[in-house]
Parts: structure tokens; sequence; C-alpha cells
């Protein structure tokens, strides 16, 4: 079965200071990988995707992240966080089948 | 604004009871999808339809059932409702079948007392 691990539940950072988010999958099929973000009492917004081609992948508020297939991860991160980074950050994989979300980190950004 | 409007916003109902959650995609969206999100199970996808036709299902409960209508709104019914089934429910949508660049509903909170 799929799973999706997110390793921190809760990662606290100060203001400025850059940040990483880590996520690793078990999929021994193709996979395409999602970071989601969300705000209290909002939705999910998609930060970023990766669908196939370079394992670089730059999204929304600066936010990039990096396919490893040999490692099976896709980590999140930005060179300097902002206060409104404050959130929950969802990675997610997609099978082709089924969607599989990882159970959340929770980013404070502390001034 | 994602485009994507859920309603109502909260729902506050009784064990036993059956709750329709309604969901209007994004305009030239086809594909739907519902989720839930609780403390203990995280979030969940549960069910996706696509222009009409259910196309993936993930897990969800018998005692809940989805469809699609022709204008593409979908709509999530919980029937024999437990306390353990509340929780945040989304409903998502995308263009097309595969692409998976989903827009997420503010979502209907769903209490059952």
């Amino acid at each position: 079965a799929q799973s999706v691990t997110q390793l921190d539940s809760q990662v606290p950072v100060f203001e400025e200071a850059p940040v990483e988010l880590r996520c690793n999958y078990s999929s021994s099929v193709s996979v395409y990988l999602f970071w989601y973000v969300q705000y209290p009492n909002q939705g999910l917004q998609l930060l970023l995707k990766y669908l196939s081609g370079s394992t670089l992948v730059k999204g929304i508020n600066g936010f990039e992240a990096e396919f490893n297939k040999s490692q099976t991860s896709f980590h999140l991160r930005k060179p300097s966080v902002h206060i409104s980074d404050t959130a929950e950050y969802f990675c997610a994989v997609d099978t082709g089948n089924q969607f599989y979300f990882g159970t959340g980190t929770s980013l404070t950004v502390i001034p | 604004d994602s485009g994507v409007t859920q309603t109502p916003k909260h729902l506050i109902t009784a064990t036993g009871q059956r709750v329709t959650l309604r969901c209007s995609p994004r305009s030239g969206d086809l594909s739907v999808y519902w989720y839930q999100q609780s403390l203990d199970q995280g979030l969940q996808f549960l069910i996706q339809y696509y222009n009409g036709e259910e196309r993936a299902k993930g897990n969800i409960l018998e005692r809940f059932s989805a469809q699609q209508f022709p204008d593409l709104h979908s709509e999530l019914n919980l029937s024999s409702l437990e306390l353990g089934d509340s929780a945040l429910y989304f409903c998502a949508s995308s263009v097309g079948l595969r692409d998976r660049e989903a827009f997420f509903g503010q979502g209907t909170r769903l209490t059952v007392v």
C-alpha cells in the first residue's frame, strides 16, 4: 500500500531563516508529487507539483522542492521564510489510481 | 477565492441522521474530488467523479455516497451518521481526469452530536 510520510509534525523557524519540510513516499510505480498549503480556516492551495522532467520544481511564494527517485523523497524548501508562511503543509502522491496525503507539517514562523 | 463553492459551511446534526454536502466546481472543471479531514485520520481521499461518472474511489465508507450531476455540481451524502464522522469535508475540482492540479473549496465542517 502506498504511504506518504511527513517526518516532522511541527517545525518552528525564525523569520528570514531557511526551512526544509521533509516528505518521503513508498511506491513501486511512477507517481506524481505535490505540496499543498492550508492556511487557518481555509482549503488547500497547491504550492507546486512534480509530474515529469526537471527534478527541481519551483512553486509559488518562493517555495521549491526536489524529487529524489532513489530516496523516494520530495522535500520542500524555502531559503527565507516570512511570518505569512505560517500554515499547515501537506505532501501528496498520486499513483494514477488514488491520491494520498501525508499527515501534514505545521510550520510556525517566529518573529 | 479558488472558485470552488461548498455549502453549507457548517453543519451540526445528531447521530443516525443523514446529510448532504454540496459542491460547485470551478467553471470548466470536469473532475470533482471529495476529501475528509479529521484530527485522527488526517486528510483522506474519498472519491472522484469526472464528467458525471465515478472514476476513482478511496477510503469511502459504504454509508457515504456521492454523485455528480449534468451541470457538474456534486453532492456527498452521509447517512447513519456516527460521532466519528465529525470532520471537515473538502471538495476540489480540476479540469481534466489526471492533471490533479486540483483547486479546493473552503470545506464543510460537520459536527455529529
